[in-house]
């Protein structure tokens, strides 16, 4: 079973703060990664992928890849009150682009 | 907005009805895919149409039926559902290998 492991939260921080998301994986052959946002009751958003061990900044946004401890993190700089949702991290378990495992999702609440 | 555009956006089903749920994309991708998400979980892959084929299908129980008529379109046939199976059903597309963009997902309820 190919497993990937988020913190279910919720992961509370102060406006202006950095929020620091973790998600870890089982499958050592995995290549493409991705970040999701997702607010209640809506569907999942894009907002990061990663496929390179190192960092990847995109806006307030930047995905962490390290490929030799399974783990992928995700940072959002100046938190927003309207970064507060559950956020998602997925792995592409079979390298093709078509198959994606998601974790359970972390809950961010960012207090104004 | 969502350039993935699904409907009905909510519905009721009886357990004996018949029912449709329609999935529509103007980009392109070749990749067309169906997820069910339950309440405070993450999505489940439930099919993966490539090229208009069905290339993958995670064990999903027969009373679930899609079907890709061409490039742009996909549905998922509802008969016989359980109550178990209320959930968001979420529709997404790509380009094959490329990241997966959602539509907005029809809410159904099984009664």
């Amino acid at each position: 079973q190919k497993e990937v492991e988020q913190n279910s939260g919720p992961l509370s921080v102060p406006e202006g703060a950095i929020a620091s998301l973790n998600c870890t994986y089982s499958d050592r052959g995995s290549q493409s990664f991705f970040w999701y946002r997702q607010y209640s009751g809506k569907s999942p958003e894009l907002i990061m992928s990663i496929y390179s061990n190192g960092d990847k900044e995109d806006g307030r946004f930047t995905a962490q890849l390290n490929k030799a401890s399974q783990y992928v993190s995700l940072l959002i700089r100046d938190s927003q009150p309207s970064d507060s949702a559950t956020y998602l991290c997925a792995v592409d378990v079979n390298n093709a682009g078509n198959m994606l495992t998601f974790g359970g999702g972390t809950r961010l609440m960012v207090k104004p | 907005d969502t350039e993935v555009t699904q409907t009905p956006k909510h519905l009721v089903m009886g357990m004996t009805n018949k029912k449709s749920l329609k999935c529509e994309q103007h980009m392109g991708h070749r990749a067309m895919y169906w997820y069910k998400q339950k309440a405070k979980k993450p999505p489940e892959l439930m099919f993966v149409y490539s090229y208009e084929k069905l290339s993958i299908n995670e064990s999903v129980p027969s009373r679930f039926s899609p079907e890709c008529p061409n490039s742009s379109l996909l549905n998922l046939h509802l008969h016989a559902l359980q109550p178990e199976d209320s959930a968001l059903y979420l529709c997404a597309s790509s380009q094959v290998g490329s990241p997966l963009h959602f539509g907005n997902g029809t809410r159904l309820t099984v009664t």
